[in-house]
């Protein structure tokens, strides 16, 4: 079975950088693409960006240059880190494993992790 | 960036309806849709797959389907658990987007 846990500060100031980790279990990093998604209080759900094959990645333009993602697949996890935080980027961060469906293009998400609060706030 | 549009935002309906939620697509995305439910304080999980294939162990009272660019996911016999708000998210192009979410409640 397949496990993702977020960890992390849950309280970040502003314009400081966010830094969340998901550890995985039940899978190896390398195998799979690895996604990262948020949810303020009470809102939908934004996409942010995964990591693949160890290096390579893709992001939400909407982040513009705030985010990067990486992998360890040595400690079997992969990271997230948000720059120049403001109060917008309070949300529950899940992190994910993507899949393809039926075909071969990568986009579903079919395990998450519990997902971390992280509060932007001085 | 692809719009996904759900309706309606929420609903309310009894135990054994028929729910029916759309989505519809700012352009084509061919059967790259996903449906995913999610419960108060838990994680969103995967319903439905490619627009019409039901994610392993979920209940088969749950069901999508597409026509162009618009997708309907259906319960057939609403019960008490599906209390939940369901998301449905394309990946035909990136940034992989996700409707504003449909809050389903029991009348």
């Amino acid at each position: 079975q397949v496990q993702l846990q977020e960890s992390g500060p849950g309280l970040v100031k502003p314009l400081e950088a966010l830094s969340l980790t998901c550890t995985v279990s039940g899978d190896s990093v390398s195998g799979f693409f690895w996604s990262w998604i948020r949810q303020p209080p009470g809102k939908g759900l934004e996409w942010l960006g995964f990591v693949y094959y160890s290096e390579s990645t893709e992001y939400n333009p909407s982040l513009k240059s705030r985010v990067t993602i990486s992998m360890d697949t040595s400690k079997n996890q992969f990271s997230l880190k948000l720059t120049s935080v403001t109060a917008a980027d309070t949300a529950v961060y899940y992190c994910a494993r993507v899949t393809g469906g039926s075909g071969t293009t990568f986009g579903v998400f079919d395990y998450w992790g519990q997902g971390i609060l992280v509060t932007v706030s001085s | 960036d692809i719009q996904m549009t759900q309706s309606p935002s929420s609903l309310s309906a009894s135990v054994g309806d028929r729910v029916t939620i759309t989505c519809q697509a700012s352009q084509g995305i061919t059967n790259y849709l996903n449906w995913y439910q999610q419960k108060p304080g838990k994680a969103p999980k995967l319903l439905i797959y490619d627009a019409s294939n039901l994610q392993t162990g979920v209940p088969s009272r749950f069901s999508g389907s597409a026509s162009g660019t618009d997708f309907t996911l259906t319960i057939s016999s609403l019960q008490p658990e599906d209390i939940a708000t369901y998301y449905c998210q394309q990946y035909n192009n990136l940034p992989y987007t996700f409707g504003q979410g449909t809050k389903l409640e029991i009348k």
